[in-house]
């Protein structure tokens, strides 16, 4: 079957950096997308990688490896806004979007 | 504000009604999406639908049905509600079908079912 796994929830510290590891087991890999979702709320586009290496954008920076079929998300310099859940999909052979149930990353000052 | 709204934001629905989750996007996106969001578990596919007159099933498709007579609206209905379908339901659109491109959720609607 298919499967995507994150941790379910990470600690971190105010101005700190935070990585958050998504692995998948997919048929087939078409590119992986990172979500951010505040409680509550709807998620919201962070990234989106197809080829290895990292992709950097501001605080946040997204790093792919398809022969290990592992992502992270790393997060520099917290802010308490960071708290939320950040989400990691995967776009299969079909290009159906396989979701991970997400990582609740809690701040702490 | 561009993007996409969803209503109601919250229903408590009785058991065996019928109940229609309303979903309008005004970015001219062709793609669009209903997903649900239970807890401990990923976003799962309801149904989709790639244009204007065309619908697929996705991965959770039973007592849901859909329909999208224009490139706007693309409302969700659940024929005779049951307690399994209490769940936060969200819409999606993009600009790109196929799942290539960027989503835009609406901010989601929460269903209960007693």
């Amino acid at each position: 079957g298919q499967n995507i796994d994150q941790p379910t929830e990470m600690t971190a510290t105010e101005g700190a950096i935070v990585q958050i590891n998504c692995t998948y087991q997919t048929s087939g890999f078409n590119g992986l997308f990172w979500y951010q979702q505040h409680a509550g709320e709807a998620p919201t586009f962070l990234s989106y990688n197809v080829l290895d290496g990292l992709e950097e954008k501001g605080r946040f920076s997204s790093f792919l490896s398809r022969s290990k079929g592992y992502s992270y998300l790393l997060l520099k310099e917290l802010q308490m806004k960071d708290s939320a859940s950040y989400l990691c999909a995967v776009l299969d052979s079909n290009y159906q979007l396989i979701w991970g149930a997400g990582t609740k990353l809690i701040i702490k000052p | 504000i561009a993007g996409i709204t969803q209503a109601p934001t919250s229903q408590i629905l009785a058991a065996g009604r019928r109940m229609t989750l309303r979903c309008t996007q005004d970015m001219r996106h062709n793609a669009m999406y209903w997903y649900r969001q239970d807890l401990g578990l990923g976003l799962r596919l309801i149904h989709y639908s790639n244009t204007a007159g065309t619908t697929g099933k996705g991965e959770v498709p039973d007592g849901y049905s859909v329909s999208r007579a224009n490139t706007d609206d693309f409302p969700l209905t659940l024929a005779s509600a049951v307690p399994s379908q209490t769940s936060v339901y969200f819409c999606a659109s993009s600009d790109e079908t196929g799942n290539t491109g960027e989503l835009f959720f609406g901010e989601g609607s929460r269903l209960t079912v007693l």
